[in-house]
């Protein structure tokens, strides 16, 4: 009964490829979201979807295209893959209250790496 | 940028508590303060979170200063299973959806 999952979970590809990252989640949120953790092991969230419309992007480079079929989908595009994209990608959802107070559960990641 | 300040590191040994603390002096009124942790090459786990009462679940307590410019997580009998790092956030919302900003965390390792 895995909560958040991603596939694939190893990803490994050469420069200038596209390939795409999968997330689903089956704890009924509405809210989710990619971070990518770096080799310095920085957190940072890169996008955030709410009922598959897009609520936050942060500074991140047109080549990533988030894409959000239905509330418990959210899949990460990249094209033209560069050596900085190397990186753990976390899929992560939330279900919004209006109190605040919202937890986040995140995926087990996928490890990008570009040769 | 973070708004918490944590330590980089700590050692604790097992079957003893472990008090992670963690500094937020900027934290708005109605901003909640998170802790996270991250065990080697795992998602990050929720542990616990608190706006302004102290608060305890199965995994951990949390502590809040009456200020709230400070908080710590309390691991009442940690084991080698808690060994990780440990993020203290303060939860900024833009647009309405939840937006966790993790800092460097401190990296606790529980000892035998």
């Amino acid at each position: 009964d895995t909560a958040v999952s991603q596939t694939p979970k190893y990803l490994v590809t050469q420069m200038g490829n596209d390939k795409s990252i999968k997330c689903e989640q089956n704890l009924g949120h509405d809210t989710m979201y990619w971070y990518k953790q770096d080799s310095k092991k920085f957190l940072k969230i890169m996008f955030s979807y709410n009922n598959k419309e897009l609520i936050i992007n942060e500074t991140v480079p047109n080549r990533f295209s988030p894409k959000s079929p239905d509330k418990a989908h959210l899949n990460l595009h990249i094209n033209s893959l560069e050596l900085g994209d190397s990186a753990v990608y976390f899929c992560a959802s939330s279900l919004r209250t209006s109190g605040g107070g919202e937890t986040q559960y995140f995926g087990p990641g996928t490890r990008l790496l570009v040769l | 940028d973070a708004k918490t300040t944590q330590p980089p590191s700590m050692d604790c040994a097992e079957g003893r508590a472990a008090n992670l603390p963690c500094n937020h002096s900027t934290i708005s009124g109605n901003e909640y303060v998170y802790w996270y942790r991250q065990i080697h090459s795992q998602g990050p786990q929720y542990i616990i979170h608190g706006l302004k009462n102290n608060e305890t679940n199965e995994m951990a307590s949390l502590i809040i200063t009456e200020d709230r410019k400070s908080s710590t997580l309390i691991l009442p009998h940690a084991t080698l299973r808690d060994t990780a790092v440990y993020y203290c956030i303060v939860r900024g919302t833009q647009g309405g959806s939840e937006k966790l900003v993790f800092g460097k965390g401190t990296k606790l390792t529980v000892n035998p």
